[in-house]
């Protein structure tokens, strides 16, 4: 059964540095996002992308943050400097179409360590 | 602003018993409402999604209901199993037009653990 991948599983880095976290969501899907969730903590909308540009973004979602498909198969938060309060598990998520039913599937986050 | 509560904040049950988890939102305007299973340190996974229109929906031992008159939904499981130790979520979707991003808006989750 098609899933979403992201890599790394864990990421470890000092703050100040800059960290590019995965994702390769299922291959047919349109709509994808990145949420994260800090330990304890409800799950947060990030972004939204939808034909290869952000289509909504939270307010946590500010300059440091951005996302990219560079090559139709991957799609990557970069976290340009790391801050303390960055350290978290994201999630990337993928949904196939337009109708409001459609689910959103996600993978198996990525949980970033910041020094 | 889009919220979702959830009660209770964590619940023990013993193995075989059943149990039903809360939520209360206010999410406008509404388009669907699902419940995920979240395991430690994982991605959450859906259980069920049900839209305005649908007041039930079963997955296996899992039923979910709906009343968007109430805004408020119940997670139902039966004859739980140690294996249903985890968070369970309740997440809603806002409809928004143009660019259909349909955004979630996340509980902070019931945490249920199943003991033997």
């Amino acid at each position: 059964e098609p899933e979403v991948t992201q890599t790394p599983s864990h990421q470890v880095t000092q703050m100040g540095q800059e960290v590019i976290l995965r994702c390769v969501p299922i291959s047919n899907h349109l709509y994808f996002y990145w949420y994260r969730q800090i330990l304890g903590q409800k799950v947060e909308f990030l972004v939204s992308f939808y034909n290869n540009e952000i289509s909504e973004k939270s307010e946590i979602f500010d300059d440091q943050f951005s996302v990219e498909r560079p090559d139709g198969s991957n799609f990557t938060l970069k976290i340009r400097s790391t801050k303390l309060e960055d350290s978290a598990m994201y999630f990337c998520a993928s949904r196939p179409g337009t109708r409001p039913s459609n689910e959103q599937f996600f993978g198996p986050g990525t949980r970033l360590t910041v020094l | 602003k889009n919220q979702v509560e959830q009660s209770p904040q964590s619940l023990i049950i013993l193995e075989g018993k059943n149990c039903t988890l809360q939520c209360n939102y206010t999410v406008s305007p509404f388009s669907n409402l699902r419940w995920y299973k979240q395991d430690t340190g994982r991605g959450p996974v859906s259980l069920t999604i049900m839209t305005f229109s649908e007041n039930t929906k079963s997955n296996g031992r899992y039923t979910a209901t709906l009343d968007a008159d109430t805004k408020q939904s119940s997670l139902h499981i039966t004859a739980s199993q140690l294996s249903d130790s985890a968070s369970y979520i309740c997440v809603v979707s806002a409809a928004y037009s143009g660019a259909g991003s349909y955004q979630l808006t996340f509980g902070k989750g019931t945490k249920l653990s199943v003991i033997p």
